[in-house]
């Protein structure tokens, strides 16, 4: 069975700093996305990354696959408010179509 | 906006109620998905159609029916809910299923909140 694990669930920063969450999955997968989720509305897709070494960026994000270590990243550089809501990662799973699987997400608050 | 749209946005409704949410997309897709997303759970997928067949069923209580139409219209028909389904309710589309070899991104409407009394 797929797992998907993101860390930390949680996290305060402060403006001007950066810092990265992770997304560790438990078997081979095709592709990975990254959406992001404002408090109260629908989830906003930001990345999907198809192959190893993958790197995509998107202003203050950048996101990158390591298919390898089963790894993903999604780095925030310079963090500012506007960058606060929840993250989440998913991982197309085996079998039938559109079977994403989704981390529990993480959480952002950045703080002034 | 996204381009998928839900309603209603918000639902309360008795255990012996049967109601029904509906989703509509406006983006030519021809996949579209209803997902459950609960407080402190991974966001489920819950049904999947492509091409207006159901290819996924992820083990979902029949109190659960989903109906689409056609490739722009999917239902989800609610009866003897329990509490415990109170979450929020995601519909999402597709140009086609992701377990094709595309890239296609799945776009997620605003959801209904669904509370179960």
């Amino acid at each position: 069975e797929l797992k998907v694990e993101q860390n930390p669930l949680f996290l305060s920063m402060q403006e001007g700093k950066n810092y990265t969450i992770y997304c560790n999955y438990s078997t081979t997968s095709d592709r990975l996305y990254w959406y992001r989720q404002d408090p109260g509305k629908s989830l906003e897709s930001l990345f999907v990354l198809l192959s190893n070494g993958a790197v995509k960026q998107e202003g203050r994000l950048m996101a990158s696959l390591d298919t390898k270590a089963r790894l993903s990243t999604l780095h925030i550089t310079a963090a500012v408010h506007d960058l606060s809501a929840t993250y989440f990662c998913a991982v197309l799973g085996g079998g039938s179509q559109g079977n994403l699987i989704f981390g529990k997400g993480t959480k952002l608050s950045v703080k002034p | 906006e996204t381009g998928v749209t839900q309603t209603p946005r918000h639902l309360v409704m008795g255990m012996t109620n049967k109601k029904s949410l509906k989703c509509e997309q406006h983006l030519g897709h021809n996949a579209m998905y209803w997902y459950k997303q609960s407080a402190k759970k991974p966001l489920e997928l819950m049904f999947v159609y492509n091409f207006k067949e159901q290819t996924e069923n992820n083990s979902v209580p029949s109190r659960f029916s989903p109906e689409c139409p056609n490739s722009s219209h999917l239902f989800l028909h609610l009866h003897t809910l329990q509490p415990e389904d109170s979450a929020l309710y995601l519909c999402a589309s597709s140009r086609t299923g992701t377990g094709t070899s595309s890239t296609d991104t799945q776009y997620f409407g605003p959801g209904t909140r669904l509370t179960v009394l």
